[in-house]
């Protein structure tokens, strides 16, 4: 199946910094890559998604980019508020429709 | 609909009997997916159902592990034997997809059936 890697494994920043995650897949014929954020004790949710026809896409403080000759997709989360503390997970779809996590990111927004 | 529904939340269980969790998808999704998580990991494919078929099971699943979706709506995922191992929290997903290469639907997760195996 997929191997998608993930790292940093941690993060901290400074509140009002950007934060940076970066993923990388093996499938090539991976076509979707969706972010998961997951706080303490609860479900992971959707914070952004891109498509592989499509090399960047943004949402108000998040942008994603993908760079599907290298195989590699980040996540961008610009003026960080002590709200975004949580752990990120990237995923890629694979063609056969099955969706495979990286191993997360604890990020932490320092005040 | 409130979206996706697991039951029991919280089960724990000694080692050697056998558990069942139930998933409740969001109505209109034809695909469900299960996933274990544990502790500072993130979640681990098991297996994938498009309506009723049962498409692809991961090499973590066992032959003590099994899981049905018998009328293409809610789905079990049952554990025989329970070993100390299988603690995790097992996560439940759902979501729709026409089959075209850039129609994937977003994954809607439930809350998780917490496995505690003493």
């Amino acid at each position: 199946g997929e191997n998608v890697e993930q790292h940093p494994s941690t993060l901290s920043v400074q509140e009002g910094d950007s934060a940076v995650i970066k993923c990388t897949y093996s499938d090539s014929a991976s076509n979707y890559f969706p972010w998961y954020k997951q706080e303490l004790g609860k479900r992971p949710q959707l914070i952004i998604d891109i498509r592989s026809n499509v090399g960047e896409k943004k949402d108000q403080r998040i942008a994603v980019t993908l760079n599907k000759t290298a195989k590699h997709f980040s996540l961008h989360i610009t003026e960080t508020q002590p709200e975004d503390s949580a752990v990120y997970f990237c995923a890629a779809l694979t063609g056969a429709n099955n969706l495979f996590f990286g191993t997360g990111t604890r990020l932490t927004v320092i005040p | 609909d409130t979206g996706v529904s697991q039951d029991p939340r919280h089960k724990i269980t000694k080692r050697g009997q056998n558990v069942t969790f139930r998933c409740d998808p969001i109505s209109e999704h034809n695909r469900l997916y299960w996933y274990r998580q544990t502790l500072g990991q993130g979640p681990e494919f098991l297996t994938y159902f498009q309506n009723e078929a049962q498409l692809e099971k991961s090499r973590l699943l066992s032959d003590r592990f099994s899981a049905e979706r018998p009328k293409g709506s809610f789905s079990t995922l049952e554990i025989q034997r329970t070993e100390q191992g299988d603690s995790a929290m097992y996560l439940c997903a759902s979501s729709f997809g026409t089959g075209g290469r850039y129609s994937a639907g977003e994954l809607f997760f439930g809350e998780g059936s917490r496995l505690t195996v003493l």
